[in-house]
């Protein structure tokens, strides 16, 4: 089955600068790419997600890139601000058309903290 | 605009005690599913349902039951509780459709067994 790897575990950053988290996966099936953002004490939530036939996508200041060959895909934040301080989680499986569900495999999570 | 609503949201039990967390959606989803979230493990998922009337194992099934009552409640049950399964249990739902992966998760039941 999948597995993802995600690094770094913890991510400290000053306001204004980048961050990237990167991740790997095993399964070369996999097709979708989502990141979720989840804050201290509350529920995970979607930022960006990506398929395996686009390269890049950007939303404002976060995109995500992607690279099959190599199995990997990063999660860039530019501009960081304070609200930015969170964990996020990567995730990869092949999305099931005929079977209608997400059996999403998700990394261990990486703390962002963004310093004023 | 509920979304996913899960219950209850703390709950302490003694080793061997059964429970249920019970879970709901009102987004018409097809598909739902339980994860549990441990630190520095991410969200490992338990069973999901793929539709109404189905049910399957996840990564860490063991120690679990799960019922989809209908296409809105998706239950899980652990019927002798032991310590190793002290986490925080998120229901999530997705649409279960080509166009869309997101799946939507309900606040969190920390579960602590002493």
């Amino acid at each position: 089955g999948e597995n993802v790897e995600q690094h770094p575990s913890t991510l400290s950053v000053q306001e204004g600068d980048s961050a990237v988290i990167k991740c790997t996966y095993s399964d070369s099936a996999s097709n979708y790419f989502p990141w979720y953002k989840q804050e201290l004490g509350k529920r995970p939530q979607l930022i960006i997600d990506i398929r395996s036939n686009v390269g890049e996508k950007k939303d404002q200041r976060i995109a995500v890139t992607l690279n099959k060959t190599a199995k990997h895909f990063s999660l860039h934040i530019t501009e960081t601000q304070p609200e930015d301080s969170a964990v996020y989680f990567c995730a990869a499986f092949p999305v099931m058309f005929s079977g209608g569900y997400n059996k999403l495999i998700f990394g261990a999570g990486t703390r962002l903290a963004v310093h004023p | 605009n509920a979304g996913v609503t899960q219950t209850p949201k703390f709950q302490v039990l003694k080793t061997g005690q059964s429970m249920t967390l019970q879970c709901a959606q009102d987004m018409n989803h097809n598909s739902m599913y339980w994860y549990r979230q441990d630190p520095g493990m991410g969200l490992r998922l338990i069973y999901y349902s793929a539709s109404e009337g189905t049910t399957d194992k996840g990564e860490v099934p063991n120690g679990y039951n799960v019922s989809r009552l209908n296409k809105r409640e998706f239950s899980l049950r652990l019927e002798s509780a032991a310590p190793s399964q002290t986490s925080v249990y998120f229901c999530a739902s997705s649409a279960g459709t080509e166009n869309t992966g997101e799946l939507f998760f309900g606040e969190g039941s920390r579960l602590t067994v002493l």
